[in-house]
């Protein structure tokens, strides 16, 4: 199974700031990461996939960087609805696995 | 509006069965590879089970193979999770989600339920 690491589990960040967060894989995953948003109580939604395309809707502030085995979730200007937990997700076999997520927490 | 609705959690003793659904609407889930993942209460995702377009494949974590069964009913655009031997461990949010390609290849969920919350407990 590929395991993914998020290795921040919270971080502290004020409104305005840049955000990076970063995900690694036990194995290559070549481009096959996704990344997704959760707020409490809420489903996941897609922010990107294959690691670096923004998904319809989504601001253009994410981005997302990365291949092999090293990726990267950037908000390039932090914004009040952004505080939320992020989680990425490689699906380049099965077993489908998630990293631990990061908490964006208010700072 | 394209949605997924779960249904069917609930409290139930260790060693017992339950059935999820997961109801779509605004398209046809037949046209597309749905999964089952969970999330348990205060920990990260993990994915569950997938079967393909054609329910000719289906695949299973580790941790629910041959206690878990996915399906899905063509007629009434629902996917199901079929959970037996129940465990404390089970107890999760358990969403539905979507792919966006039709066949069973590993990918992304473009389109998650809001989820129905299983508690296994004595």
């Amino acid at each position: 199974d590929i395991q993914m690491t998020q290795s921040l589990s919270t971080l502290s960040a004020s409104v305005g700031d840049r955000v990076s967060i970063t995900c690694r894989a036990s194995q290559s995953v070549s481009s096959w990461l996704a990344w997704y948003q959760q707020k409490p109580g809420k489903a996941p939604k897609l922010l990107i996939y294959k690691a670096s395309t923004l998904e319809t809707g989504v601001p253009s502030r994410f981005s997302g960087s990365g291949s092999g085995t090293e990726f990267t979730l950037t908000i390039s200007s932090l914004q009040p609805d952004d505080f939320a937990t992020y989680y990425c997700q490689q699906y380049n076999s099965y077993p489908l696995t998630f990293g631990g997520g990061t908490k964006v927490e208010i700072k | 509006q394209v949605q997924l609705v779960e249904s069917g959690g609930g409290v139930v003793q260790p060693g017992r069965s339950l059935r999820l659904s997961c109801a779509a609407s605004g398209f046809t889930l037949s046209s597309y590879g749905v999964h089952w993942v969970r999330q348990a209460p205060g920990k990260g995702l993990e994915w569950v089970a997938v079967i393909s377009y054609d329910r000719s494949n289906k695949y299973y974590a580790a941790s629910v193979k041959g206690r878990f069964t996915i399906s899905r009913d063509t007629s009434k655009n629902t996917l199901y999770l079929q959970m037996n031997s129940l465990k404390s461990d089970d107890t999760a949010v358990y969403f539905c989600a979507k792919q966006p390609s039709v066949d069973y290849v590993p990918d992304f969920f473009d389109l998650w339920g809001r989820g129905t919350l299983v508690s296994v407990s004595s």
